[in-house]
């Protein structure tokens, strides 16, 4: 299957400073990337859903000025938490799905990055 | 809009025996569903998918699980399940048109004894 990578795999920030994470797909052009949120234990929430060169789609309650999204490209996507507090820690997750017509009923997980806010 | 729901958060078998993990979903459109397995400290992969046609799909690694329209379920079986089997399940669902997201169930971990 395809492949997403996402950088780095783990953090460790200080509260009130703002931690980027990269999601690339590294074999295929995606032109939807999806950021996930994942609480120890508990599933995957959905925060956003972005489509390269356009304003990402926030979900309902997720701040859309402190989790900022940016797909500037075919194959990459940023989530930066704006001035991280412990709260906004936790395993984000990134997934990119190909254009329609080239296998766009799947969609291909990064690893993960776990966020530490001390 | 499409929700899952996985009835059980953990499940422990022994080794060798069989296991069923339940998924049972909502939706007032067709959907595409999909079983994802994550183990420890690694990200999500697909296990197996129903698209459409045969209502019962299979893995590569002995994992089943069959489509049933009548009572929205896509529930996952394995007749003899492995020490590495122990992972966390989770079932996902969304709309066979469009550009839509994944939605999860809130995962059940499967824990193989051995």
């Amino acid at each position: 299957g395809a492949v997403v990578s996402q950088h780095p795999s783990w953090v460790i920030c200080k509260s009130g400073t703002s931690v980027k994470i990269e999601c690339r797909s590294l074999d295929f052009q995606a032109t939807t990337m999806f950021w996930y949120r994942q609480f120890p234990k508990q599933s995957l929430m959905l925060m956003a859903t972005s489509n390269e060169g356009s304003k990402a789609t926030y979900e309902q309650g997720v701040e859309k000025d402190k989790f900022l999204i940016n797909h500037a490209s075919l194959t990459l996507s940023t989530l930066t938490v704006t001035s991280a507090h412990p709260e906004d820690s936790s395993f984000y997750i990134c997934s990119a799905r190909p254009p329609q017509g080239a296998g766009e009923d799947e969609q291909f997980f990064g690893p993960g990055t776990r966020l530490t806010v001390l | 809009a499409q929700s899952v729901t996985q009835l059980d958060s953990q499940v422990p078998v022994f080794e060798e025996a069989p296991v069923e993990l339940r998924c049972n979903y909502s939706s007032s459109v067709s959907v595409y569903l999909f079983w994802y397995v994550q183990y420890p400290n690694q990200g999500l992969q697909l296990l197996l998918k129903y698209l459409s046609g045969s209502t019962l799909v299979e893995s590569i690694n002995g994992f089943e699980a069959e489509f049933n329209k009548s009572q929205t379920s896509f529930h996952l079986r394995k007749p003899s399940v492995h020490i590495s089997d122990t992972a966390e399940y989770f079932c996902a669902v969304r709309k066979n048109s469009g550009n839509t997201p994944l939605v999860f169930g809130k995962g059940t971990r499967l824990s193989v004894i051995a």
